[in-house]
């Protein structure tokens, strides 16, 4: 079966940094990408990851352990526009179907 | 920055009746996706499509749906006799082939209200 695990909703205070979680068991794995939902909008893409380790981009990070079947999003320097819902999606073994979990809204505040 | 279009950006329908939405996706990108997400619930994968050809379909993509590439820029996916249970955002995306450009990229996405 498929599974992909995240937090319901998380909170966090302007300037801080967040660490979203997202834990997945899947019938195949082909990369895990991370997208930001803001509400009544189309996902976009954040970050992606295949290999294990860390991927940086400015302050957006992404980490994947394929053996743990783990991966964890980090927000530095946290912004209001942040507040979104952040999606993670496992690409299954065939290569093309995104299966995504429920997500995760972050509120920040001031 | 190149981006996928849908039309219309809301379509109101009557239970029975049939839909069709409509998307453009990215000119260079090859493969194209069809995902719906109920109101207050996850991202859910329906078809995906590559050479004039389905190359994967969810449970959720049964015979009341069906995709068609009619031209050389749109991506159509027809929804017949609708349901109320159909009722959703649905999203269309593309992604080139091979290595990070296998990326899927969002349109904005129609909201479909079946009456």
């Amino acid at each position: 079966g498929q599974n992909i695990d995240q937090p319901t909703e998380m909170t966090a205070t302007e300037g801080a940094i967040v660490q979203i979680n997202c834990t997945y068991q899947t019938s195949g794995f082909n990369g895990l990408f991370w997208y930001q939902q803001h509400a009544g909008e189309a996902p976009t893409f954040l970050s992606y990851n295949v290999l294990d380790g860390l991927e940086e981009k400015g302050r957006f990070s992404s980490f994947l352990s394929r053996s743990k079947g783990y991966s964890y999003l980090l927000l530095k320097e946290l912004q209001m526009k942040d507040s979104a819902s952040y999606l993670c999606a496992v690409r299954n073994q065939a290569g093309t179907a995104l299966i995504f979990g429920k997500g995760t809204t972050l509120s920040v505040s001031s | 920055e190149p981006e996928v279009t849908q039309t219309p950006s809301h379509q109101v329908t009557q239970m029975g009746q049939e839909v069709i939405l409509r998307c453009v996706p990215i000119s260079n990108h090859l493969y194209f996706y069809w995902y719906r997400q109920i109101l207050g619930q996850k991202v859910e994968f329906l078809v995906s499509f590559y050479n004039n050809e389905i190359s994967e379909k969810s449970e959720i993509f049964d015979d009341q749906f069906s995709v068609e590439r009619p031209d050389g820029s749109n991506f159509t996916l027809k929804i017949r006799s609708t349901k109320l249970e159909d009722s959703a955002m649905y999203f269309c995306a593309s992604s080139g082939a091979g290595g990070r450009s296998d990326t899927q990229y969002f349109g904005p996405g129609t909201r479909l209200t079946v009456l």
